[in-house]
């Protein structure tokens, strides 16, 4: 696609319910990142997906939080038995990572996926 | 393992005035540095990078930034500051030498007082 496609824009769920948010990446991107933004706290990384390779999830902040990529495309993270400070607004970015093109490494982010956990 | 600092949360700054946001990395070899911005209401948006060349990079809305080995730093600046440049600002970092992450800093929301 043109962009990156980011789904739900908006969750409200009650605390201890799981949630799946998905991301869409540009079509070609071998690398696609999620992170997660909260009041004061920046861009915080939450995992990292580069072509076949392991990902790193090194970011993620606790065992409630996975992410997979589907066919080097689509991925979702899933948030389980979900808690207040899970609330945030969820980013997702892709890039073509490797090469010497202007778009190298440049990410393209999503409009996010905002998590409210009642 | 990578890091960046952006030391100032908020940046004031006179409309027509020159504007500086700081930045620092570390990183264990080579940096490719960058800097985005995310508007009100808005989606971040990749304002320009350093990857290797002229320390002096210039990108989208008149902005630039200079690369700096000895003192570790990327810090984007604009001759003369716009309101519409009021926006929260991120600089951000990968390992040139690795299959590594990007990471960001913290942000710093730029106000330009009219």
């Amino acid at each position: 696609g043109a962009g990156v496609s980011q789904s739900p824009s908006n969750k409200v769920t009650e605390k201890g319910k799981d949630v799946e948010l998905r991301c869409d990446p540009i079509s070609g991107h071998t690398a696609l990142y999620w992170y997660r933004q909260s009041l004061g706290q920046g861009l915080e990384f939450l995992i990292y997906f580069q072509g076949n390779s392991a990902p790193d999830k090194s970011g993620l902040p606790s065992d409630r939080f996975s992410a997979e990529r589907t066919g080097g495309s689509v991925s979702t993270l899933t948030i389980q038995r979900t808690q207040q400070e899970d609330s945030a607004v969820y980013l997702c970015a892709s890039s073509a990572h490797f090469g010497g093109g202007t778009g190298a490494n440049v990410l393209t982010f999503g409009a996010g996926s905002r998590l409210t956990v009642l | 393992a990578q890091s960046v600092a952006q030391p100032e949360d908020q940046v004031n700054v006179a409309e027509g005035n020159p504007l500086t946001v700081k930045c620092t990395y570390s990183v264990s070899g080579n940096p490719y540095l960058f800097w985005y911005v995310q508007y009100p209401n808005r989606g971040l948006q990749f304002l320009l990078k350093y990857i290797t060349g002229d320390n002096l990079v210039k990108g989208s809305y008149g902005f630039e930034a200079e690369f700096n080995k000895s003192q570790t730093s990327f810090h984007l600046k604009k001759p003369s500051a716009l309101v519409s440049d009021s926006a929260l600002y991120f600089c951000a970092v990968r390992d040139k030498n690795r299959d590594d992450k990007i990471i960001f800093g913290k942000g710093t929301r730029l106000h330009i007082l009219p």
